[in-house]
């Protein structure tokens, strides 16, 4: 069965400063890899995916995730934060052959000023 | 832009309530989903639906039920509220497979 991993529950990190969030799936095929973001009291937003090709993905908000096969990582990174990016931000897997997605716990992010 | 909603944004039922959450979808979707979201637990799928009238079981599917008459609608029952199941309740939808799932804002459910 697959499993995802965020070592961090909680982040605290300057306005300005950049940010590194971690993910470590466990699945035996190349997955789907997904990172969302929920703002306090609203749905999951996604931020940015990866099916195949290019391991550095683009995503909205000024995020980029990078897929490792070595390390079966997907590490979500922000150069420069925003008071805003003030959320929590859930890393997802799944694969072709099935219909669902795997969450991790999620890792809350809070900036300050 | 797919558009989910939720029947509600906050609830709050007495114990042994029967309790229907409703999810609706704009976008033509295949797949529809219930989880339910707790603290330091992350999403836990509930049920899941595949197409109108199917439905298969998530990882947490006891104590709720269903239901998928139309394919831009799907319900979720609490026969018999607890308050083991306050909890906030999120709706989603895909195209097709493991593709890419889009939210409601969600549910929050005070069972007291």
């Amino acid at each position: 069965a697959q499993s995802v991993t965020q070592p961090d529950i909680h982040i605290t990190v300057s306005e300005g400063a950049s940010l590194e969030l971690r993910c470590n799936y466990s699945y035996g095929a190349t997955p789907y890899l997904f990172w969302y973001v929920q703002s306090p009291g609203q749905g999951l937003q996604l931020l940015l995916k990866y099916f195949s090709g290019d391991t550095l993905v683009q995503g909205i908000k000024g995020f980029e995730a990078e897929f490792k096969r070595s390390q079966s990582s997907f590490n979500l990174r922000k150069p420069s934060v925003h008071w805003s990016d003030a959320a929590e931000y859930f890393c997802a897997v799944g694969h072709t052959n099935d219909y669902k997605l795997s969450f991790g716990a999620g890792t809350t992010v809070t900036v300050r000023a | 832009d797919v558009k989910v909603t939720q029947s509600s944004r906050y609830l709050v039922k007495r114990t042994g309530e029967k309790v229907f959450l409703e999810c609706v979808q704009d976008m033509d979707h295949e797949n529809m989903f219930w989880y339910r979201q707790d603290p330091g637990l992350g999403l836990r799928l509930i049920y899941f639906s595949y197409d109108v009238k199917m439905k298969e079981k998530g990882d947490i599917p006891e104590g709720y039920s269903v239901s998928r008459e139309k394919k831009e609608r799907f319900s979720l029952i609490l026969e018999s509220a607890s308050t083991n199941q306050t909890s906030m309740y999120l709706c989603a939808s895909s195209l097709q497979g493991a593709e890419t799932q889009y939210f409601g804002p969600g549910t929050r459910l005070l069972v007291l």
